[in-house]
C-alpha cells in the first residue's frame, strides 16, 4: 500500500503569514495532485505536477514536485482567510486513475 | 448544469441494516469512485469503476458492494452496517487517463453517514 504523509496535520496562522505544507512518501508517483476541501464540500483540484523538480504557481500558491517524484510541497505566501480549508495531496500512478490521498493538512487563517 | 450529485446528504441508521448511498454524474465520465473520509486517514478508496459493468476493489472494500449498470450511476451499498462504517462518503468521477497523463477527479459534496 502506498502511503502519503502530510505535515503538519493542523496549522493555525495569522493573515499575512507564509506557510509550507509537506507531502512525503517512500513510493514514486508519476504525478501528484493537490486538492483543497472546504467544510461540507468535496475536494477541488488545485494543480497537477508531473515532472520531477517541477514548480507551478497559482497566484499566491507555489507547488513543487520533488526531484525523485516521492514528495511535494505547497507554499502559500501572505495567507488570507479565504485560504482556510483542508489541503490534500494525491499521488497517481501513470496510466491508472487510482489515486492515493495524503492524510491532509487542516489550515486556519485568522483575520 | 453538469455535475455530480450524492444522496442523501445525511443518513442515520442502525447496525445491521442495509443502506445504499447514491451517486449520479452528468459529465458522461467513464470512471467513478467511492471514498470514505475519516479524521487522520484522509480519503481512502473503497471501490472504483472504469466503465459500466466494470468495478474493482480499492483500499478498503470489505463490507461494501457496488454496481454500475449505467454510466451515470454508481451506488454504494453497505449490506449490514457496522459502527466502524460511520464516516463521510464521497463519490467522484473522471475521464480515463490519456497515456500516462492522469485526469482530475470531480467530487460530490459527500454523504455523512452515522451508524448507531
Amino acid at each position: 500500500t502506498q502511503l502519503l504523509e502530510q505535515s503538519p496535520q493542523f496549522l493555525s496562522i495569522q493573515e499575512g503569514e507564509n506557510l509550507t505544507v509537506y507531502c512525503n512518501s517512500s513510493s514514486v508517483f508519476s504525478s501528484l495532485q493537490w486538492y483543497r476541501q472546504e467544510p461540507g464540500e468535496g475536494p477541488v483540484l488545485l494543480v497537477t505536477v508531473v515532472t520531477g523538480g517541477e514548480v507551478k504557481k497559482l497566484k499566491r500558491l507555489t507547488f513543487q514536485f520533488g526531484d525523485a517524484r516521492k514528495d511535494s510541497s505547497l507554499h502559500i505566501t501572505a495567507a488570507q482567510p479565504g485560504d482556510t480549508g483542508l489541503y490534500l495531496c494525491a499521488g497517481l500512478t501513470g496510466g491508472y486513475q487510482k489515486v492515493t490521498f495524503g492524510t491532509g493538512t487542516k489550515l486556519q487563517v485568522i483575520p | 448544469d453538469a455535475g455530480i450529485t450524492q444522496s442523501p446528504r445525511y443518513k442515520i441508521t442502525e447496525t445491521g441494516r442495509q443502506v445504499t448511498l447514491m451517486c449520479h454524474q452528468t459529465w458522461s465520465h467513464s470512471y467513478m469512485f467511492w471514498y470514505r473520509q475519516d479524521l487522520g486517514h484522509g480519503l481512502r478508496l473503497i471501490y472504483y469503476s472504469a466503465a459500466a459493468d466494470i468495478t474493482d476493489k480499492g483500499e478498503v472494500p470489505d463490507g461494501y458492494v457496488v454496481s454500475r449498470s449505467k454510466t451515470e450511476n454508481f451506488p454504494l451499498t453497505l449490506e449490514s452496517a457496522t459502527r466502524s462504517q460511520t464516516s463521510v462518503y464521497f463519490c467522484a468521477s473522471s475521464d480515463p487517463p490519456t497515456g500516462y497523463s492522469n485526469q482530475p477527479q470531480h467530487f460530490g459534496d459527500g454523504t455523512r453517514l452515522s451508524i448507531l
